[in-house]
């Protein structure tokens, strides 16, 4: 069983349509979450940085973690045909060096 | 600010040959990373570095090696190159301190390997 589990889509969606991304993990010692959006034959850019259980927002974009159940989550709202990428969620304990451990991706398509 | 650059962008290599792989940061990052991205695998750590000087395997370091001789340069080695090393390669870097997890990606070097 993998560390980090996340469902791989493919996902489409309408544009204006609330999507939400999932990942699960079994490592408990994991403390920092994160999301990152990567577009086709692009590097991996930072999205979203969560440290604690609850919710963080930024614009359309709600992080939240809740470590009880070791399951985090990517909400977008209003989503735009700008937002189609692959979506990778990361998580490390802290002292690892920062060592992340990513899920495998979903691609989110959302059709104008 | 160039953030993570990494030189090549495409290679093509025989089986057997061998080549480096250039990641440059501009950030002072302390902390810096190789990874590999194949389909439907995510991101696997091929060998990070705390600091200059330093190297340590990460989750899939056989068939690489790696050197950081200077704080904003990290470069990764394939000595006999494999089939099984066709993939694309990314290089991240992170600051050190506390609340800074997060890493900043380079655009990624594409490999194939015949």
């Amino acid at each position: 069983q993998k560390e980090v589990e996340q469902d791989p889509g493919p996902l489409s969606v309408p544009e204006g349509a609330i999507v939400s991304l999932n990942c699960t993990y079994s490592n408990s010692a994991f403390q920092y979450f994160m999301w990152y959006r990567q577009y086709s034959r692009k590097g991996p850019e930072l999205l979203m940085y969560t440290y604690s259980s609850g919710n963080k927002e930024d614009g359309r974009f709600t992080a939240q973690v809740d470590k009880s159940s070791k399951y985090i989550s990517l909400f977008i709202r209003d989503s735009q045909p700008s937002d189609s990428a692959t979506y990778l969620c990361a998580m490390c304990s802290s002292g690892s060096a920062r060592q992340l451990t990513f899920g495998s991706g979903t691609q989110l398509t959302v059709l104008p | 600010n160039a953030g993570v650059t990494q030189t090549p962008k495409f290679r093509v290599l025989k089986t057997g040959q061998s080549m480096t792989l250039l990641c440059a940061q501009d950030m002072n990052h302390e902390y810096m990373y190789w990874y590999r991205q194949d389909p439907g695998m995510g991101l696997r750590l091929i060998h990070y570095s705390v600091g200059e000087g330093t190297t340590a395997k990460g989750e899939v370091p056989d068939g690489y090696n790696v050197s950081r001789l200077k704080k904003q340069n990290f470069l990764l080695g394939l000595e006999s190159a494999a089939p099984s090393q066709t993939s694309v390669y990314f290089c991240a870097s992170s600051y050190a301190g506390a609340g800074e997890e997060t890493q900043y990606f380079g655009p990624g070097t594409r490999l194939l390997v015949l």
